[in-house]
């Protein structure tokens, strides 16, 4: 049962312009998504968090959108740059629960096009 | 160390052999966890250790797989009688616990079994 879901496996992106990453998630008990970045052969790098009770959370050329009531979340990464080149993973997880495992996405691989 | 350190950080190992992988967690955090990503998969949760409470194992794949936490800190995961179809890499991370925080990865543990 995968309750986080990012439906797009690669995304391609010319250089200057917007990406946009998908997630979409089923357990409503969900209230803390986060976005992470990752490198071949490293471990994943956090990059942008949202709680439930935000609907956009902004940090320089990356922003997250949360639309709850549709069980949706994105990442806007403007403007796209060639180091943007990366899998990028969503997460969510319970913060009020004290269990705070985080259940990532499958992830989509974005590749920036100079 | 600043971040989270894990060891080895390649492995070859034969079938049927035991492995144990290390990881260091950032000093203070309080929360561990353990995923593994196979070849082209997502990030699979394994097990999640949070102070001194019980751990979730939940994501554990069979008993051959086992995880303790000493002292509250350094972990240690351990594959017994080990088989083709764990060959993955094994991300450990670490963060403050309860609230929103994020996690930070360590580098990971790239297990092949031959």
């Amino acid at each position: 049962d995968q309750q986080v879901k990012q439906n797009s496996p690669s995304l391609s992106v010319q250089e200057g312009r917007i990406s946009i990453l998908n997630c979409d998630y089923t357990n409503s008990m969900f209230d803390y998504f986060l976005w992470y970045k990752k490198y071949p052969a490293e471990g994943p790098t956090f990059l942008i968090s949202i709680s439930s009770i935000k609907d956009k959370n902004e940090d320089g050329r990356f922003t997250v959108f949360l639309n709850k009531s549709a069980k949706h979340l994105s990442l806007h990464i403007v403007p796209s740059q060639p180091g943007d080149s990366a899998v990028y993973f969503c997460a969510a997880k319970i913060s009020n629960f004290g269990n705070e495992k985080l259940t990532f996405g499958t992830g989509t691989r974005l590749t920036i096009i100079p | 160390g600043a971040g989270v350190s894990q060891s080895p950080s390649n492995k070859v190992t034969e079938k049927g052999k035991d492995v144990e992988l290390r990881c260091d967690p950032i000093s203070g955090h309080t929360a561990l966890y353990w995923y593994r990503q196979s070849l082209g998969q997502g990030l699979e949760f394994l097990i999640y250790f949070q102070g001194n409470s019980a751990p979730d194992k939940s994501g554990l794949p069979s008993d051959r797989f086992s995880a303790e936490r000493t002292g509250g800190s350094v972990s240690t995961l351990t594959i017994q009688r080990t088989q083709q179809e764990d060959s993955a890499v094994y991300l450990c991370a670490s963060s403050f616990g309860t609230g929103g925080t994020e996690a930070f990865f360590g580098q990971g543990t790239r297990l092949t079994v031959v």
